[in-house]
């Protein structure tokens, strides 16, 4: 059964530090990965989405990368703002069986002090 | 419209009563998902439909959930008989095609049982 962990659970850092969050999932079998940000009461907006066959992707200050032979997925976060602060889920898409079944992480709340 | 489209916002609602929360996804997505997050909790994945085919509805909890897709277009979830460990954010997504690809969520509809 696929697992998604996210360390840490929680971050603060000051701003304009550069971070990096983490993701791990237990079954490399996927089609793709994806990090979103979740604001307090919002949805979920999609950051950046990675296919299994790519090793990274980037927008703007953002950049994830994926290990997926070692089950691990980064995002790093550069020159943080306090526009930054949010929950960040990562999740799996598994490589059978259903294509709608997207497989979360718990998050990391990430909250940038000016 | 321009994005998904969730009612209601918020829904407080007696134990053993029947609710029916709303997606619209966006204009012209052949795929739409709902996902229930609970406090503390990861996304849920619940049920998945794809454009005329038969929907994915391995992630309903109990035969007290259903959904269905009118038209290819907007779903309605329903729980029967609500209890208490019903309440969370139910979360609607829809994505063009039926290929890995980007998810674009609602707002969500928070339920509370009291």
């Amino acid at each position: 059964k696929q697992e998604v962990t996210q360390i840490p659970a929680a971050l603060s850092v000051p701003e304009g530090e550069n971070l990096v969050l983490n993701c791990s999932f237990t079954d490399s079998a996927i089609y793709n990965l994806q990090w979103f940000r979740q604001d307090p009461g919002k949805g979920l907006t999609s950051l950046l989405l990675i296919q299994s066959s790519q090793r990274e992707q980037t927008s703007g200050r953002l950049n994830a990368s994926l290990d997926k032979s070692s089950g691990r997925s980064t995002l790093y976060i550069a020159a943080s703002q306090p526009g930054d602060s949010a929950t960040y889920l990562c999740a799996v898409r598994p490589g059978g069986g259903s294509q709608g079944n997207l497989i979360f992480g718990k998050g990391t709340k990430l909250s940038v002090k000016p | 419209g321009a994005g998904v489209s969730q009612s209601p916002s918020n829904k407080v609602t007696e134990k053993g009563k029947d609710v029916e929360l709303r997606c619209d996804p966006i204009s012209g997505h052949t795929a739409l998902y709902w996902y229930r997050q609970s406090l503390g909790q990861g996304l849920e994945f619940l049920i998945y439909f794809q454009g005329n085919s038969a929907p994915d509805k391995s992630g309903l909890p109990s035969d007290r959930f259903s959904a269905e897709r009118t038209g290819g277009s907007v779903s309605t979830l329903t729980i029967q008989r609500t209890q208490q460990e019903d309440s969370a954010v139910y979360l609607c997504a829809s994505s063009l095609g039926a290929g890995p690809g980007v998810l674009f969520f609602g707002e969500g509809s928070r339920l509370t049982v009291l």
